[in-house]
């Protein structure tokens, strides 16, 4: 039974251009939630999916925003990158709304860095 | 603002030592506690999700408490292993949506 996949695992990109980091949640899952790790700090929540809409948001400005699909798959677009988006972006599934009692299953993340 | 914290930062401990680490939360409101161990190059696994006051979770040889009165959880690592070397992180949720506030997390290297 695979886990959280996020693609690509790293990617590069030059500042002001626009990425899309993708997440296919593990089976069974129905809800999405990204967040955003920066060196030396904890993750960050960006915001959630779930019924393919956003259920919260976290404190990120507009140029983050995402999609989630009918199958519970998930992207995360930023547009006009900045220097300071470096970071590991992690994808993290949950059967809402049983995550608290089970927890959240995450991916390995994806490293972008902005240069 | 919600604050998670988690002391030490980093410890490195000889095999064989036993080691314990602390997460302190806000006390008011409060839902659930998880503790996630992330090994370098992996995703992060979730160990243990706690919501009751005086819950102690067991998985081998790792443990946890559970204070939600003082707002904080103690991890214990009984007779550490080179494969427990990794970041544990705590986190808790903000409200019933289970966004979670993470802290920074405790960085275990285990020498053998």
């Amino acid at each position: 039974d695979a886990g959280v996949t996020q693609s690509p695992t790293h990617l590069i990109k030059t500042r002001g251009q626009q990425v899309t980091l993708r997440c296919s949640p593990k089976s069974g899952h129905d809800t999405v939630s990204w967040y955003q790790q920066a060196l030396g700090q904890g993750p960050q929540f960006i915001f959630q999916y779930y019924e393919e809409e956003e259920r919260q948001r976290g404190n990120f400005p507009d140029r983050f925003s995402g999609h989630q699909f009918p199958n519970y798959s998930s992207e995360l677009n930023v547009n006009a990158l900045l220097l300071g988006d470096s970071a590991l972006y992690l994808c993290a599934s949950s059967l809402w709304p049983s995550t608290g009692t089970y927890g959240y299953t995450f991916g390995s993340g994806t490293r972008l860095t902005v240069v | 603002i919600l604050n998670v914290e988690q002391s030490p930062q980093s410890l490195h401990v000889q095999e064989g030592d036993s080691t314990n680490f602390t997460c302190s939360f806000p006390s008011s409101n409060f839902y659930a506690l998880h503790w996630y161990r992330w090994e370098t190059a992996k995703s992060p696994e979730a160990l243990f999700v706690m919501t009751l006051n005086g819950d102690e979770k067991k998985k081998g040889r790792i443990s946890a408490t559970l204070n939600t009165k003082e707002g904080y959880s103690y991890l214990y690592i009984k007779g550490s292993q080179p494969e427990d070397s990794a970041t544990y992180l705590c986190a808790f949720p903000m409200d019933s949506s289970y966004k979670l506030i993470f802290g920074s997390g405790t960085r275990l290297l285990v020498r053998p």
